[in-house]
């Protein structure tokens, strides 16, 4: 099954700079695979999706991009502000339905 | 309301206590899910409902039993728990079918057993 390796250590970084989180994963390829957000006592959000097909996706201040060789995606936030402090999470495609997470790295924006 | 409902939000209950986990959703959706959360671990799959049916069991023990009645509701029976458990249990749904497969969490409900 895959394993998904996401940095345990926290992210710390200054307000406006670009934040980038980084995500890897041990076997094949998947179809897709997706980022969420989770803050402290809430469910995951969803945030984007990329496809195997697709090198790069973006949505406003969020740009994920996915590299099958390197089995790699790497997701940045450009203009960070404090607000964006949260755990993200890595979600890859198993089989069917079946999502497997990475275990999250943690963002702190500071002021 | 919208959206992924779960109750209770907190649950503490001794080894010996029976409860359950409700979880709602209201988004039409035809697949949920149970999934366990332990500190600095990866969120683990539980149990997967596709149209009701139970399509996966990831080796969950049996204290642990589903229930789903239809495609909006799905409940965790929980009985005879180990302090190991406690956790934070979140169920989703999803749209099977769609080109996307994002989930749509509730709020989880944070189990402490004593």
């Amino acid at each position: 099954s895959q394993k998904i390796e996401q940095n345990s250590e926290a992210l710390n970084i200054q307000e406006g700079k670009t934040a980038t989180l980084t995500c890897n994963y041990t076997n094949y390829s998947p179809a897709y695979l997706q980022w969420y957000r989770q803050d402290p006592g809430r469910g995951p959000v969803f945030l984007l999706l990329i496809r195997e097909n697709e090198k790069e996706k973006r949505k406003e201040r969020l740009k994920v991009t996915f590299d099958t060789t390197l089995k790699q995606s790497l997701f940045h936030i450009t203009a960070s502000q404090p607000a964006d402090s949260a755990t993200y999470l890595c979600a890859l495609e198993e089989y069917g339905n079946k999502l497997v997470f990475g275990a999250g790295t943690i963002l702190r924006v500071k002021s | 309301e919208t959206g992924v409902t779960q109750t209770p939000r907190h649950l503490v209950m001794g080894m010996t206590n029976k409860k359950s986990l409700k979880c709602e959703q209201h988004l039409g959706h035809n697949a949920m899910y149970w999934y366990k959360q332990s500190a600095k671990k990866p969120l683990e799959l539980m149990f997967v409902y596709n149209f009701k049916e139970q399509t996966e069991n990831n080796s969950v023990p049996s204290r642990f039993s589903p229930e789903c009645p239809n495609s909006s509701h799905l409940f965790l029976h929980l009985h005879t728990l180990q302090p190991e458990d406690s956790a934070l249990y979140l169920c989703a749904s999803s749209q099977v079918g769609t080109s996307t497969g994002e989930l749509f969490f509730g709020e989880g409900s944070r189990l402490t057993v004593l």
